[in-house]
C-alpha cells in the first residue's frame, strides 16, 4: 500500500509569493489532515477533511491559507500570499477510521518564506 | 498555549539500558494519548497508544505509562537500541475530535 505522498518536499519562495502544497492520503482514507511544525515548535493542527468537506478547520492561521479536497482524494493546501512566518514543515496525514491506530502521515514540505 | 509539554528537548542512553520519555498535558478533557516517532527527513510514524480507561499499555520494547491525576505520561523503552535513536513526540486528543495535540518533541540518542 502507497503511503501519503507530499510534494514538493522542499520549496523557498519570496515573501509575497504564493505556494501550492499537495497531499495524496492512501487509497480509501476518507479522513486528511494538514498540520504544521513551525521550527523547534510543536506540531500544529490546521484542518481535517471528511472526503471532499471541512470538518474542522479551526487551526488555519488566517485567511492567507486556503485548503481544497476536490472529489475526496488528494488536497491542496495554498498560501497566498506567503509571510516570513510561515515558514515550517507542513505535513499531510490520512486516516480511514480516526484516531484508533493514528493517522499515517507523509513526509512533509519543508516551505522556506525568504 | 500550549496543553501537551514534552519539557525535555534531548535525551541519551546507552545502549541495552531503559530511555524513559517524559509528557504532561493540561487539558483534562483528554482521554486518549498517542506517541510518534519521527526520522529525519520522514513524516512522524505512530508508536503506541493508550486509553484513559488504562494506566498501561505494551508493545514488545514500547510501553506507555498514563497517570491521570497527574495529568502525566511516559513513554519506556527497553531495551534501548541505535536505530531507537529519533525525535519522540507525544500527542493527545479527546473523545470525539479527530485532531492531535502533539508536544514539542524529545530527540532520543542511543549511543552504541
Amino acid at each position: 500500500e502507497a503511503g501519503v505522498t507530499q510534494f514538493p518536499s522542499h520549496s523557498v519562495i519570496e515573501k509575497g509569493q504564493t505556494v501550492t502544497l499537495r497531499c495524496d492520503p492512501i487509497s480509501g482514507h476518507d479522513n486528511l489532515y494538514w498540520y504544521r511544525r513551525v521550527m523547534g515548535k510543536e506540531i500544529k493542527f490546521l484542518l481535517h477533511f471528511v472526503k471532499e468537506s471541512k470538518q474542522d478547520e479551526s487551526g488555519m492561521p488566517n485567511n492567507r491559507f486556503l485548503a481544497e479536497r476536490t472529489g475526496g482524494t488528494y488536497s491542496t493546501l495554498k498560501v497566498q500570499p506567503a509571510e516570513l512566518e510561515d515558514s515550517g514543515v507542513y505535513f499531510c496525514a490520512s486516516s480511514q477510521v480516526g484516531l484508533t491506530y493514528g493517522y499515517t502521515f507523509g513526509s512533509g514540505t519543508r516551505l522556506t518564506v525568504v | 498555549d500550549q496543553q501537551v509539554k514534552q519539557n525535555s528537548p534531548s535525551l541519551s542512553v546507552q545502549e541495552g539500558r531503559i530511555s524513559i520519555l517524559n509528557c504532561d498535558y493540561t487539558n483534562s478533557m483528554f482521554d486518549y494519548f498517542l506517541w510518534y516517532k519521527k526520522y529525519p527527513a520522514e513524516g512522524p510514524t505512530f508508536l503506541i497508544s493508550i486509553s484513559s480507561i488504562k494506566d498501561k499499555n505494551e508493545d514488545g520494547r514500547f510501553t506507555v505509562f498514563l497517570n491521570k491525576s497527574a495529568k502525566h505520561l511516559s513513554l519506556h523503552i527497553v531495551p534501548s537500541q541505535p536505530g531507537d535513536s529519533a525525535v519522540y513526540f507525544c500527542a493527545a486528543s479527546e473523545t470525539g475530535a479527530n485532531n492531535l495535540f502533539f508536544g514539542t518533541g524529545t530527540r532520543l540518542t542511543v549511543i552504541p
